[in-house]
């Protein structure tokens, strides 16, 4: 069964741009959960998606959103670029709403100049 | 503000030796525990979960759990070089409620 994929795997972008992350969860996956992980920070999470809905949100400003599609691929974006968004976005599935196990994806590498 | 603490590190141990990591949780209603493994560049993998005080055994990995206390551990049995890596434990309180992770510590197996 393949895992997680995210795309793109690095990004590189200026201040002030905005930028749009993709994640397709394990088939069969519905619960789709964002995480952004910097050295400082750790792992710091971002939303959950489960059937197209937001079901919990992070304390990160409204710059950073998503959404789920019909299928459980999810996007997230982030407007307005900061320089201290530069981090690895990682995407997370588990089975259902309120599954306890999540499985990450490779992440997104965002360098933000 | 729901907090999981875990030492930094660098844990260093010998080849062979038994390697225990630690981690506490403020959240007194917590009711899921895992521990993910992250190599250098790589992403989390999840390596436990345990939901029920005392330990749980997978191959060379024991977790114990002790609500009480609001203590984690992760015990990892003849360590090897291919252990090292960063350790995260993450805590789940109801289904409704995100997991919340630990900084992790760092674990160096020395051949």
């Amino acid at each position: 069964k393949a895992g997680v994929t995210q795309t793109p795997r690095y990004l590189i972008k200026t201040r002030g741009q905005q930028v749009t992350l993709s994640c397709s969860p394990i088939s069969g996956h519905r619960s789709v959960s964002w995480y952004q992980q910097t050295p400082g920070q750790g792992l710091q999470f971002l939303f959950e998606y489960f059937s197209e809905t937001q079901r919990n949100k992070g304390n990160f400003p409204g710059r950073f959103s998503g959404r789920q599609f019909s299928n459980s691929r999810s996007e997230m974006n982030v407007s307005t670029l900061e320089l201290g968004d530069s981090a690895l976005y990682l995407c997370a599935s588990s089975l259902d709403a309120g599954w306890n196990e999540q499985f990450f994806g490779p992440g997104t590498r965002l360098t933000v100049l | 503000q729901k907090e999981v603490e875990q030492n930094s590190g660098p844990l260093s141990v010998p080849e062979g030796a038994i390697a225990s990591l630690n981690c506490t949780y403020s959240d007194r209603v917590s009711q899921s525990f895992f521990w993910y493994r992250q190599y250098s560049g790589k992403s989390p993998e999840l390596i436990m979960s345990i939901y029920s005080n005392g330990d749980k055994e997978d191959g060379r990995f024991t977790a114990q759990l002790n609500k009480a206390s609001q203590y984690v551990s992760l015990l990892i049995r003849d360590s090897q070089p291919s252990d090292s890596a960063t350790y995260l434990c993450a805590v789940k309180a109801s289904g409704n409620t995100p997991l919340v992770f630990g900084k992790g510590t760092r674990l160096s197996v020395i051949a």
